[in-house]
């Protein structure tokens, strides 16, 4: 099945800075990466998602590249504000499986004020 | 709110006890799954059913029993569990289209500890 590894398992930035998150993933075959965004306490919302005919979208301060030769995405962050402290998580969805989505292990942002 | 509740919300329970964890979605979707969120781990699924019916159980251990009445609920039902079942039990679903984004929505998950 699908392998999704993401770096850093924790990030600490300066209001103001960026903030980039990286994950790669096993299945050539994947073709839609979304990004969740989990608060304390909360459930996690998707933020952003791009799918394997695109190499990068941007919503305000979030972009989101792809790149399927390296089997690698990143979630990058601009512009960085206490409200973006949230655990981050990535995913793959294979083609094969179109309601099933592989997590990764998630990545701690905090932002120092 | 996402249109997906469960309840109950935070859960303690002894090895010995039977409970269930309930979820529903008001959203028109049509797959529901389960996940077990564990402190530093990914996501880890451990049921989904489309259209009622389950088409994933990821080498679940038996004391987890799920049941999906219709489109709309799903219920994880526990017995005899252990101190390390502990965790934050999340729902979520999806209405499946061939070729669409299927974004995941996820209920407020149950906080269940095990003593």
């Amino acid at each position: 099945g699908e392998n999704v590894e993401q770096h850093p398992s924790t990030l600490s930035v300066q209001e103001g800075d960026s903030a980039v998150i990286k994950c790669t993933y096993s299945d050539s075959a994947s073709n839609y990466f979304p990004w969740y965004k989990q608060e304390l306490g909360k459930r996690p919302q998707l933020i952003i998602d791009i799918r394997s005919n695109v190499g990068e979208k941007k919503d305000q301060r979030i972009a989101v590249t792809l790149n399927k030769t390296a089997k690698h995405f990143s979630l990058h962050i601009t512009e960085t504000q206490p409200e973006d402290s949230a655990v981050y998580f990535c995913a793959a969805r294979g083609r094969s499986n179109d309601y099933k989505l592989s997590f990764g292990a998630g990545t701690t942002v905090t932002v120092r004020a | 709110e996402t249109g997906v509740t469960q309840t109950p919300r935070h859960l303690v329970m002894g090895m010995t006890n039977k409970k269930s964890l309930k979820c529903e979605q008001h959203l028109g979707h049509n797959a529901m799954y389960w996940y077990k969120q564990s402190a530093k781990k990914p996501l880890e699924l451990m049921f989904v059913y489309n259209f009622k019916e389950q088409t994933e159980n990821n080498s679940v251990p038996s004391r987890f029993s799920p049941e999906c009445p219709n489109s709309s609920h799903l219920f994880l039902h526990l017995h005899t569990l252990q101190p390390e079942d502990s965790a934050l039990y999340l729902c979520a679903s999806t209405l499946i289209v061939g070729g669409g984004s299927n974004e995941q929505f996820f209920g407020p998950g149950t906080r269940l500890t095990v003593l």
